[in-house]
């Protein structure tokens, strides 16, 4: 069983679209993540989730928003799609705090802007 | 800010040889230093970890040294093999040593030749 499975893998998509990217942990863990790894492999943690509460929020756009439906899943929206967009995205869980040790990367969404 | 400065960028080693990694640190507030792997078309994984009560870890072939006057932190891979092969990102974290808030370096793209 995958432990944080993703979906799409590959997503290739217009400049001005909205799309969303899927995740989903059968680990019980309690938060979860998104990162950007752009063209250089450079990680950078955009959002990450705790019982459904947002705790870290960076930088990001506010064309991009974290939505969580339950505990196992976090999926990612971006509206209105722009050629810097571009980058893999991964969705990670750990489990809080002291009690963790490990963030587990699901495989990666490749995101073309064209 | 870089709060966690990797080099090398890439590194080429021998079948056999050494792969040495480093990375150097800024915030006295980091207790927890892991080290991830990461193949082509996969996400990070979680190779190996240190706190800094101790000075190195190791786990097969794969030793952590740490400094922590010094605030720098290496990967050292004995016998380095061909599917060591992978890139490479140091990370830290000061939120009780968790997974929570990680900051990863750069990235050192290792390719060790047969």
């Amino acid at each position: 069983d995958t432990a944080v499975s993703q979906t799409p893998k590959y997503l290739v998509t217009q400049m001005g679209n909205d799309k969303s990217i899927k995740c989903e942990q059968n680990l019980g863990h309690d938060t979860m993540y998104w990162y950007k790894q752009d063209s250089k492999k450079f990680l950078k943690i955009m959002f990450s989730y705790n019982n459904k509460e947002l705790i870290i929020n960076e930088t990001v756009p506010n064309r991009f928003s974290p939505k969580s439906p339950d505990k196992a899943h976090l999926n990612l929206h971006i509206n209105s799609l722009e050629l810097g967009d571009s980058a893999v995205y991964f969705c990670a869980s750990s489990r809080p705090g002291r009690r963790s040790t490990e963030a587990f990367f699901g495989q990666g969404t490749r995101l073309t802007v064209v | 800010q870089q709060q966690v400065k990797q080099s090398p960028q890439s590194l080429i080693v021998q079948k056999g040889g050494i792969s040495i990694i480093n990375c150097a640190y800024e915030n006295t507030a980091f207790d927890y230093f892991p080290w991830y792997q990461q193949f082509p078309g996969k996400g990070p994984a979680l190779l190996i970890a240190i706190r800094p009560d101790v000075s190195e870890k190791k786990e097969g072939r794969f030793t952590i040294s740490f400094n922590k006057s010094a605030k720098q932190f290496s990967l050292h891979i004995m016998d380095s093999q061909p599917g060591d092969s992978a890139t490479y990102f140091c990370a830290a974290s000061d939120l009780g040593g968790g997974a929570d808030g990680l900051t990863f370096g750069k990235g050192t793209h290792l390719i060790i030749q047969p």
